[in-house]
């Protein structure tokens, strides 16, 4: 049971360039969330999704897609990566009840040059 | 925006009890409150969550006052370990689900 995992751990870009982040969880969650984490500041949403084939907007979406194919990934993507998308990226799941606790990955640190 | 506000720092004796306070007075009727710490820039990880009635696992104690307006999180024994940032999340239900909103916590130092 490896809980959730995120691939890469590093990446640094280049301006215009685009990557996918990979947020994979083992524990059949039906939500699952991205965030971004920028420097002494705590997290903030950007997009997730309630079920397989479901996305939607959180608080800082512009600039990002996601997609959810299959129940256990959800997938980040920067289509032309901006030095402002310079940040630590954290990806959680948890169970749609009223009283469950979130998971978190162990984040990805992306540097847009 | 955070349903929470919290004090921006806080230190404490090891050994000693770590009390972090944290107030939503906006939080609705079935919102629980939630409190995640981050060490460095591990991920953040969960301790306790409760709705209205004080709350106890291993890791730590919940006492939500009674007109649920404000919480404070006990960490009984608190060790250099214990040191990290501390987020106090009201759990909100809004645009078809169930979301943690996270403020900027509270950076908790607990010294030797």
């Amino acid at each position: 049971n490896a809980g959730v995992t995120q691939t890469p751990k590093f990446r640094v870009l280049k301006t215009g360039q685009s990557m996918t982040l990979l947020c994979a969880q083992d524990m059949n969650h039906e939500y699952m969330y991205w965030y971004r984490q920028d420097p002494g500041m705590g997290l903030r949403l950007i997009h997730y999704s309630v079920g397989e084939g479901t996305t939607a907007k959180g608080e800082v979406p512009d600039g990002y897609n996601v997609s959810r194919l299959k129940k256990q990934n959800f997938l980040l993507g920067l289509e032309s990566a901006a030095p402002s998308q310079t940040s630590v990226y954290f990806c959680a799941s948890s169970w749609s009840g009223v009283s469950t606790e979130a998971f978190f990955g162990q984040g990805t640190r992306l540097t847009v040059v | 925006d955070a349903k929470t506000t919290q004090p921006p720092s806080m230190d404490c004796a090891e050994g000693r009890a770590a009390n972090l306070p944290c107030n939503h007075s906006t939080i609705s009727g079935n919102e629980y409150v939630y409190w995640y710490r981050q060490i460095h820039s591990q991920g953040p990880q969960y301790i306790i969550h409760g709705l209205k009635n004080n709350e106890t696992n291993e890791m730590a104690s919940l006492i939500i006052t009674e007109d649920r307006k404000s919480s404070t999180l006990i960490l009984p024994h608190a060790t250099l370990r214990d040191t990290a940032v501390y987020y106090c999340i009201v759990r909100v239900w809004m645009d078809s689900s169930y979301k943690l909103i996270f403020g900027s916590g509270t950076r908790l130092l607990v010294r030797p």
